[in-house]
C-alpha cells in the first residue's frame, strides 16, 4: 500500500526566497508523480506531472525533481511570491490509475 | 476549452437523505476520477470509472455508496441515507484516452454538509 509524506506540514518564508518542498513515497512501482496546489475552499490545480523515466520537469518557477528508485519527489518554488501561499500536494500514480495523495505542504510567503 | 465542472459545489443534506453530486469531465475525456476529502485528513481516493464501466472501487465505502458513469451525461456519485460522517469534499477528476500517462485534472469539488 501507497504512504505519501510530506514534509514540512507548514512553511513560513519571506517572499523573494527560493524554497523546496519534500515529498517521500513507500513503493517505488509508480507510472508518474503530480504536483498540486490547493488554495483554501478550493479544487486541485495541477502544477507539474513529472513521468516515472524523468528525473526533472520544469514550469515556470516551478521545478520538480523524482528520484524514483528512493521514493523521492521534489518541489522547488524559485523568488516566491505571496500568491504562491497556498497548500502543496504531492501525489504518485501507480498502475492502478489512482492517485495517492500527502497530507501536504501548507505554504505561506510574508510579503 | 472547459475543465471538470462539478455540481453542486455546496450540498447541504439531513441525516437519512440521499445525496448525490455530478462530474461533467473535460471534452474528451472518458476517465472518471472520485476523491473525498475530509475535514483535516488527506485526499483519498474512492472510484476509477469508465464510461458503462466501475474499473476500481476498492475505496469506495462497502455501504450507502455508489457510482455510476453512463454512457450519455455526467459521472454520479450516490450518497444514500447520509451520515455526519459523510460530510467532506468530494472531488472529481478526469483523464484521457491514454491515461496512463496522462495528467488527472480536477474539479473544483463539492462540499456536502450533512445535519
Amino acid at each position: 500500500k501507497q504512504e505519501v509524506t510530506q514534509i514540512p506540514a507548514a512553511l513560513s518564508v519571506p517572499e523573494g526566497e527560493n524554497l523546496v518542498l519534500n515529498c517521500s513515497f513507500t513503493d517505488s512501482a509508480i507510472y508518474n508523480l503530480q504536483w498540486f496546489r490547493q488554495d483554501p475552499g478550493k479544487g486541485l490545480t495541477s502544477l507539474l506531472l513529472i513521468q516515472s523515466s524523468q528525473r526533472e520537469q520544469t514550469s515556470g518557477r516551478l521545478n520538480a525533481s523524482l528520484d524514483k528508485s528512493s521514493g523521492r519527489s521534489t518541489l522547488y518554488i524559485a523568488a516566491s511570491q505571496p500568491g504562491d501561499s497556498a497548500t502543496y500536494l504531492c501525489a504518485p500514480r501507480g498502475g492502478n490509475e489512482k492517485l495517492t495523495f500527502g497530507t501536504g505542504t501548507r505554504l505561506t510567503i510574508i510579503p | 476549452n472547459a475543465g471538470v465542472m462539478q455540481n453542486p459545489r455546496h450540498l447541504v443534506r439531513r441525516r437519512g437523505q440521499e445525496a448525490r453530486l455530478r462530474c461533467s469531465p473535460m471534452k474528451g475525456h472518458s476517465h472518471v476520477y472520485w476523491y473525498r476529502q475530509l475535514p483535516e485528513e488527506g485526499l483519498k481516493f474512492m472510484v476509477y470509472l469508465q464510461k458503462e464501466n466501475i474499473i476500481d472501487e476498492s475505496g469506495m465505502p462497502k455501504e450507502r455508496f455508489s457510482a455510476e458513469f453512463p454512457k450519455e451525461g455526467p459521472s454520479i456519485l450516490r450518497i444514500q441515507q447520509v451520515v455526519r460522517g459523510d460530510s467532506a469534499a468530494y472531488f472529481c477528476a478526469s483523464s484521457g484516452l491514454a491515461s496512463t500517462y496522462n495528467e488527472q485534472f480536477f474539479g473544483p469539488g463539492t462540499r456536502l454538509t450533512v445535519l
